[in-house]
């Protein structure tokens, strides 16, 4: 199965900055790369996803990027607003599951 | 409309007890599962139900007992509840096996507390 390492465990950024959080994968077959929010008391939902024959997938304030030769994707948001604060999940592919893990607790203070 | 819905969203209880979640979705998935959050927000598979077949089991307790009586139905029954048991679950559903399939949809979680 696959294992992802996930950068860092918490990110505080003011209001307005950018964050970026790092997911770093062992499996080279590995060919999808999502990425899941999941704001307080509320459920998890994916946010942007991105498959291995692309490099890089924007959604307004949100991107991802892969980079399959080293092996990691990252997550990027630009102009970080207070709704960003969430924990942010890059689930790795286990018995073709989503298997979750820690996430990255994200705060974005005003 | 609800695409995914569990209940009941808390539930307290003593240690000892037995206790069921229900789950439902109306989204048509052949998928759906169960996790469980600690309170470091370490969110865990537990279960997955492909058509009403088990396809994965982690390393959960024998006390935790799944059933899918058909595809859009996933309950979760736990015997002898102890104080570890204390979480919050979620139910998913996904379109099929295939992880790359178009993203898990999460139910709204249920807040289980043993006391």
């Amino acid at each position: 199965g696959e294992n992802v390492e996930q950068h860092p465990s918490t990110l505080s950024v003011q209001e307005g900055d950018s964050a970026v959080i790092k997911c770093t994968y062992s499996d080279s077959a590995s060919n999808y790369f999502p990425w899941y929010k999941q704001e307080l008391g509320k459920r998890p939902q994916l946010i942007i996803d991105i498959r291995s024959n692309v490099g890089e997938k924007k959604d307004q304030r949100i991107a991802v990027t892969l980079n399959k030769t080293a092996k990691h994707f990252s997550l990027h948001i630009t102009e970080t607003q207070p709704e960003d604060s969430a924990v942010y999940f890059c689930p790795p592919v286990r018995y073709s599951t989503l298997t979750f893990g820690k996430g990255t607790m994200l705060l974005v203070s005003p | 409309d609800t695409a995914v819905s569990q209940t009941p969203k808390y539930l307290v209880t003593q240690m000892g007890n037995d206790k069921s979640i229900k789950c439902e979705q109306n989204l048509g998935h052949d998928t759906m599962y169960w996790y469980k959050q600690d309170s470091k927000k370490f969110l865990k598979i537990m279960f997955s139900y492909n058509n009403k077949e088990l396809i994965i089991n982690e390393t959960v307790p024998n006390r935790f007992s799944p059933k899918s009586p058909d595809k859009a139905h996933l309950n979760l029954h736990i015997n002898s509840l102890e104080l570890g048991d204390s979480a919050v679950y979620f139910c998913a559903s996904s379109q099929d096996r295939r992880a790359t399939s178009y993203g898990y949809t999460f139910g709204s979680g249920t807040r289980l507390t043993v006391v």
